[in-house]
């Protein structure tokens, strides 16, 4: 089956400081990865969705001078969180859309997860 | 996308069938029923989906209503590693931006020994 990554799996970091998480389709190109944020018992929410070679598409309340995603290849996505502060401390999911062999739609796979706590 | 409603928790003993409910009554003709399930501090998986027809695979089945208003995920046979909490998602099939995934609150399957 179709394998995304993320790197890293967590990081800790100091208030002010900028974060990058990688996301990556192991074994398939991903034309579009999405980038969603879940705080603590709470459900994923959508914060982007990008298309590689052009700029991300961001949801209603999601600072995109905040959090940079590039996706300049179709196995790589990146979401920078700048000036990061403890209230973004929470679990980042990417995912990335591909489509199965014998398949005539595509799927939505999501990679691990990264823990960010930002002191 | 349609709004779906799923019960916030549920048990289920090991070994036994686990049937999952959802409630999709403003799904629209394209729209198909989507199964994602969330383990503890990972991202979610994909489990089945399905338009109209009854669906099963190597993971579980998916039961939809002739009118298509409410589905039911089926565990057949449980183990403590499906606990997890289970998103049941409507949404057009397709690809590229429009393929957005709106996450509700799920239900927690908590399958005991």
């Amino acid at each position: 089956g179709a394998v995304v990554s993320q790197h890293p799996s967590w990081v800790i970091c100091k208030s002010g400081t900028s974060v990058k998480i990688e996301c990556r389709s192991l074994d398939f190109q991903a034309t579009t990865m999405f980038w969603y944020r879940q705080f603590p018992k709470q459900s994923l929410m959508l914060m982007a969705t990008s298309n590689e070679g052009s700029k991300a598409t961001y949801e209603q309340g999601v600072e995109k001078d905040k959090f940079l995603i590039n996706h300049a290849s179709l196995t790589l996505s990146t979401l920078t969180v700048t000036s990061a502060h403890p209230e973004d401390s929470s679990f980042y999911i990417c995912s990335a859309e591909g489509g199965l062999a014998g398949k005539d739609y595509n799927e939505q796979f999501f990679g691990p997860g990264t823990r960010l706590t930002v002191l | 996308d349609a709004k779906t409603t799923q019960p916030t928790s549920m048990d289920c003993a090991e070994g036994r069938a686990a049937n999952l409910p959802c409630n999709h009554s403003t799904i629209s003709g394209n729209e198909y029923v989507y199964w994602y399930r969330q383990i503890h501090s990972q991202g979610p998986q994909y489990i089945i989906h399905g338009l109209k027809n009854n669906e099963t695979n190597e993971m579980a089945s998916l039961i939809i209503t002739e009118d298509r208003k409410s589905s039911t995920l089926i565990l057949p046979h449980a183990t403590l590693r499906d606990t997890a909490v289970y998103y049941c998602i409507v949404r057009v099939e397709g690809g590229g931006s429009n393929y957005k995934l709106t996450f509700g609150k799920g239900t927690l399957l908590t399958v005991n020994p």
